[in-house]
């Protein structure tokens, strides 16, 4: 069974500085994927940065990027130059491998982004 | 829309009342996924659609709960015979491909209280 840990329930930034949210994830599978997904209060989940886990090089996209540490098995998402509109609870999901997709989600970190 | 829709948005039955919980797709899209998301938790998977078939429901709690996807388009997750432990926000999602290349789109969810 796979299991996804975000150790920081919350998290706050100041707007335009640099905050990173950890996760931890374990996994028995060889190849894998892993993932940041945003819920604004509105709930409607939007994907931020994926990461395959054979890929050595972090992932990035515009402002976010990642720490990808597989023997550490961990996966931590950086913001930089943080915005009022990044403020959400932000889920690290994994995939299940095999033939089914499902995903995997920690319990969250929600980020406050401060004026 | 283009995006994924679900309905109603909220709903509040009496314990013992059964429920019906819709998910309309983005058009042409094969994979479709339910999950349950507790307050203060991630999203947890439920089930797994390739276009009618059910390929995965070993995330459904209990044979109360039911899902289907006659059409290979919308879905219908229904829950008999609520019970408290049911409030939650059930999310669907859908994906154009099976396989994690591929981004589930996720629906704004349906907010089930128990009472």
């Amino acid at each position: 069974a796979q299991t996804v840990t975000q150790s920081q329930p919350e998290m706050s930034v100041q707007e335009a500085e640099t905050v990173t949210l950890s996760c931890t994830y374990d996994t028995s599978e060889s190849d894998y994927y892993l993932f940041w997904y945003k819920q604004p209060p509105s709930r409607q989940m939007i994907l931020v940065i994926r990461q395959e886990a054979y890929k050595q090089q972090n992932a990035t996209e515009n402002r976010f990027s990642v720490n990808f540490q597989k023997a550490a098995k961990s996966f931590s998402l950086k913001i930089s130059d943080s915005q009022l509109g990044d403020a959400a609870m932000y889920f690290c999901a994994s995939d299940s491998g095999g033939s089914n997709y499902k995903l995997t989600f920690g319990k969250g970190t929600l980020l406050t982004v401060n004026p | 829309g283009a995006g994924v829709s679900q309905s109603p948005r909220y709903k509040v039955a009496k314990r013992g009342q059964d429920v019906a919980l819709r998910c309309d797709p983005i058009s042409g899209h094969v994979s479709l996924f339910w999950y349950q998301q507790a307050l203060g938790q991630g999203p947890e998977f439920l089930t797994y659609f390739q276009n009618e078939a059910q390929l995965d429901k070993s995330g459904l709690p209990s044979d109360r709960f039911f899902a289907e996807r006659p059409e290979g388009s919308v879905s219908t997750l229904k829950i008999q015979r609520t019970q408290q432990e049911d409030s939650a926000v059930y999310l669907c999602a859908s994906s154009f491909q099976a396989g994690v290349l591929y981004e589930q789109y996720f629906g704004p969810g349906t907010r089930l209280t128990v009472t």
